[in-house]
């Protein structure tokens, strides 16, 4: 049981269009990233936040940005959504330095 | 920059024999975890397996055991007597204190009955 959950299950855009993704971590995790799979490749890091500012990102352009709230829930936001956004978006979270625990992800079609 | 290299993008086994899962890594640090995670269809990363470098003791949870290599920078993941419910993709992982998670292709497990 890892407490992570994320929203929506699926979602379909297309492109050009901005998009939201949510996640909801456990009570006291204060560090939450995001990864972004795309199908049969392992994730990859787009940024982390740690006490809502952002601490870290990965190779990521600037239309895929972040937000991290005091309830411990954060947001993927990606604008101007491109066919290669298509993917699978993990949320993960943990106390600082500590065992990370995974969403079960957001499955992103761009057509 | 770490990378973390699986050479294996399938692998097959008999239910209940053993299977070896290999991954390499690059790290000019001294200090850092590896992982491997499980994905299976539903597509949630389980975490298997956990070694901290420090620790010469190969990490063993249950059927799961590593083989860990630090001078040849090689962390392979052991699975004894295989089972119907460990078919899944697996992925090496590196990471280092706080920072990102670096994973590696995957390797796409088959248990046959």
């Amino acid at each position: 049981e890892t407490g992570v959950t994320q929203s929506p299950t699926h979602l379909i855009k297309t492109r050009g269009q901005q998009v939201t993704l949510r996640c909801s971590s456990q009570s006291g995790h204060n560090t939450v990233s995001w990864y972004q799979q795309a199908l049969g490749q392992g994730p990859q890091f787009i940024f982390q936040y740690y006490r809502e500012e952002e601490n870290g990102r990965g190779n990521f352009p600037p239309r895929f940005s972040g937000l991290q709230f005091p309830n411990y829930s954060s947001e993927l936001n990606v604008n101007a959504l491109e066919l290669d956004d298509s993917a699978l978006y993990l949320c993960a979270s943990s106390p600082y330095d500590r065992k990370l625990s995974f969403g079960p992800g957001t499955r992103l079609t761009v057509l | 920059a770490q990378t973390v290299t699986q050479s294996q993008p399938e692998m097959s086994v008999q239910e209940a024999e053993t299977v070896t899962l290999s991954c390499t890594y690059d790290t000019s640090e001294s200090d850092y975890y590896l992982f491997w995670y499980k994905q299976p269809p539903s597509r949630q990363m389980i975490l298997v397996i956990r070694q901290e470098a420090y620790k010469q003791q190969n990490a063993t949870e249950n059927r799961f055991s590593v083989n860990f290599q630090k001078a040849a920078k090689s962390f392979s993941l052991k699975i004894s007597d295989s089972q119907l419910g460990d078919a899944a993709m697996y992925f090496c992982a590196y990471k280092r204190g706080a920072q990102k998670l670096v994973f590696g292709q995957g390797t796409r497990l088959t248990i046959n009955p």
